[in-house]
């Protein structure tokens, strides 16, 4: 199985801010990777896939890219309603394996 | 208005078996790829299994294969899990979303699924 790892788990940052979060998969994806956005309580949505093909709907601040292994998301001005958890997958192969998540704190 | 709305949660004995709903609105069911993604308290995500449009292709994750089946009626437009020996560490939130290519884009509400005795 691709296994995705994901850093910082944890980043505290402020409204306005440009925050980086770095995802890296065991083995090569290809541009295989989508990111999702969980808030507390509700269900996981779909950012980016294909690594920076953003999902109708969602803002321009939120941007991706990267290939093979190495792979970021990026918010370029943070909202208040950008505080959550944001998760990589890859979609290169099953079973589709997550990251263990980023949680975007405020500062 | 794309709706996912899960139901058949609820606590369960170690050993003993659930089968959770999906019922599907607002897109062409038939057509999509449907799947079952869980999350345990305070855990991160795992998908657990996905499903063609047409149901002849299905899969599984190690940690399920063997104890779950995923099915779909299209008759109903509901998808469903069938949870068989059920362990402490399958409980979770199950969530069912449709899957474009691995892609999930449409997600329910989740259901809390409860393994204890």
């Amino acid at each position: 199985d691709v296994q995705m790892t994901q850093s910082p788990s944890s980043v505290s940052a402020s409204v306005g801010d440009r925050v980086t979060i770095t995802c890296r998969a065991s083995q090569g994806i290809s541009s295989w990777l989508a990111w999702y956005q969980q808030k507390p309580g509700k269900a996981p949505k779909l950012l980016i896939l294909a690594a920076s093909s953003l999902q109708s709907g969602v803002p321009s601040r939120f941007s991706g890219s990267g290939s093979g292994t190495d792979f970021t998301l990026t918010i370029s001005s943070l909202q208040p309603e950008d505080f959550a958890t944001y998760y990589c997958q890859q979609t290169n192969s099953f079973p589709y394996t997550f990251g263990q998540g980023t949680k975007l704190e405020i500062k | 208005e794309v709706q996912l709305v899960e139901s058949g949660g609820g606590l369960v004995q170690p050993g003993g078996s659930l089968r959770l709903s999906c019922a599907a609105s607002g897109f062409t069911f038939s057509n999509s790829g449907m799947s079952w993604v869980r999350q345990a308290p305070r855990k991160g995500l795992e998908c657990v299994s996905v499903i063609s449009g047409s149901g002849g292709d299905t899969d599984y994750a190690h940690s399920v294969k063997g104890r779950f089946t995923i099915s779909r009626d299209k008759s109903k437009n509901t998808l469903y899990l069938q949870m068989n020996s059920l362990r402490a560490e399958d409980t979770a939130v199950y969530y069912c979303a449709r899957s474009a290519g691995g892609n999930f884009d449409y997600w329910g509400q989740g259901t809390l699924v409860t393994v204890s005795s």
